[in-house]
């Protein structure tokens, strides 16, 4: 079946532009996640869904970045005000509910502040 | 808070050797899990094994196994007839009670024919 799909696969914006960032999860994956990955930080959690429960939200780096996820499946990665250290791939992973399950990653969007 | 470290941050093997990636970890949690995933060049990330902590025996995928030590708080990966295709980032991750995955900071793996 479909894997986890991102878009735009590439993007580069000016700074101080807004971004979104687009996750389509696996059909039926109840949980979806968010990381950055990049050079100096490594692979970093942003935010985790889990079904209709409130995000957990406690990797956001800062106010400017937010997400949602609409109707428990799609999910858009805001980043408001875009800065040059937010430079990075940002990855999206889904996983059925429950800690056994692996997280299935989608290709990740490079992002290009310039 | 959940720690992980790899210590090496490039690795090579000759193809058909053996090679051990190494991992350690620092939590309090008794329950919980460990993968290590392989990052290919094309940025997908991919699970090459995964290790639940209540389990004594050493997770095995074909040619990848591991060295689960947990006392030791160690979470080896043993590549064995190494393949050129498995050149890649390699990255250990744990996951907790929070849900999501806490990754190290990957190792780089050239196999060379």
């Amino acid at each position: 079946g479909a894997g986890v799909s991102q878009s735009p696969s590439n993007k580069v914006t000016e700074k101080g532009k807004d971004v979104e960032l687009r996750c389509d999860p696996i059909s039926g994956h109840t949980a979806l996640y968010w990381y950055r990955q990049s050079l100096g930080q490594g692979l970093e959690f942003l935010i985790y869904f889990q079904g209709n429960s409130a995000p957990d939200k406690s990797g956001l780096p800062s106010d400017r970045f937010s997400a949602e996820r609409t109707g428990g499946s799609v999910s858009t990665l805001t980043i408001q005000r875009t800065q040059q250290e937010d430079s990075a791939v940002y990855l999206c992973a889904s996983s059925l509910s429950g800690a056994y399950y692996e997280q299935y990653f989608g290709p990740g969007t490079r992002l290009t502040v310039t | 808070a959940q720690t992980v470290t790899q210590s090496q941050p490039e690795m090579s093997v000759q193809e058909a050797e053996t090679v051990t990636l190494s991992c350690t970890y620092d939590t309090s949690e008794s329950n919980y899990y460990l993968f290590w995933y392989k990052q290919p060049p094309s940025r997908q990330m991919i699970l090459v094994i995964r290790q639940e902590a209540y389990k004594q025996q050493n997770a095995t995928e074909n040619r990848f196994s591991v060295n689960f030590q947990k006392a030791a708080k160690s979470f080896s990966l043993k590549i064995s007839d190494s393949q050129l295709g498995d050149t890649a980032m390699y990255f250990c991750a744990f996951k907790g009670s929070q849900g999501n995955l806490i990754f190290g900071k990957g190792t780089k793996l050239s196999v060379k024919p």
